[in-house]
């Protein structure tokens, strides 16, 4: 199993333009996050998803957005990207039930955005 | 409402020493803790975790961690410190139900010198 994978590993964009990054599973779970992680700010919630189709905003929704059309992906969208979303991404994931609550997480993506 | 305050940006410590990394949370219902650890330029580690049932909690690489509900915290303590322990360390909260999500801390840097 290669766990949680994210695509791409690095990407540098423009202010105003868009991007979308990737987060596949392949452990079949049902929920799945999008993390932000910034220097001193440790990890935020960005948006996440308790299932296909379904998604909830976290504690720093504003400027991303987000689908799960797939039960195994999650992408998250930048439509018009600013300087203050330079960070890097991690994706996580977690079966349905599971009794603790533990996350799995990507490798992450980091993005510059000039 | 759950949050997570990790006491100390940077813990140095000289290798065969005590590490001991501070971490206290609020949580308005019963929490599960976590201890995460990301050496550089990589994902996110799960190192241990409290659920429910015995309250001194061993992980990996000789970590282990206490839950004090009264003083509630979830101090990791480690009793000798290896060069290969140096990396970043987020304490993490979530309620115990199956929709909560994770509130992390701002994360400590562990620095281990010779």
């Amino acid at each position: 199993n290669a766990g949680v994978t994210q695509t791409p590993k690095f990407r540098v964009l423009k202010t105003g333009q868009s991007m979308t990054l990737l987060c596949a599973q392949d452990m079949n779970h049902e929920y799945m996050y999008w993390y932000r992680q910034d220097p001193g700010m440790g990890l935020r919630l960005i948006h996440y998803s308790v299932g296909e189709g379904t998604t909830a905003k976290g504690e720093v929704p504003d400027g991303y957005n987000v689908s799960r059309l797939k039960k195994q992906n999650f992408l998250l969208g930048l439509e018009s990207a600013a300087p203050s979303q330079t960070s890097v991404y991690f994706c996580a994931s977690r079966p349905q039930g599971q009794s603790t609550n533990e996350q799995f997480f990507g490798p992450g993506t980091r993005l510059t955005v000039l | 409402a759950q949050s997570v305050t990790q006491l100390g940006s940077h813990v140095s410590v000289s290798e065969g020493a005590l590490v001991l990394l501070r971490c206290n949370y609020s949580s308005s219902v019963p929490p599960y803790l976590f201890w995460y650890v990301q050496y550089p330029n990589q994902g996110l580690q799960l190192l241990l975790k409290y659920t429910t049932g015995a309250t001194l909690v061993k992980g990996i690489n000789g970590f282990e961690a206490e839950f004090k509900k009264s003083e509630t915290s979830f101090h990791l303590t480690k009793p000798s410190a290896h060069m290969s322990d140096a990396a970043e360390y987020f304490c993490a909260v979530s309620g115990n139900s199956g929709y909560s999500t994770l509130t992390f801390g701002k994360g400590t840097m562990l620095l281990v010198s010779p």
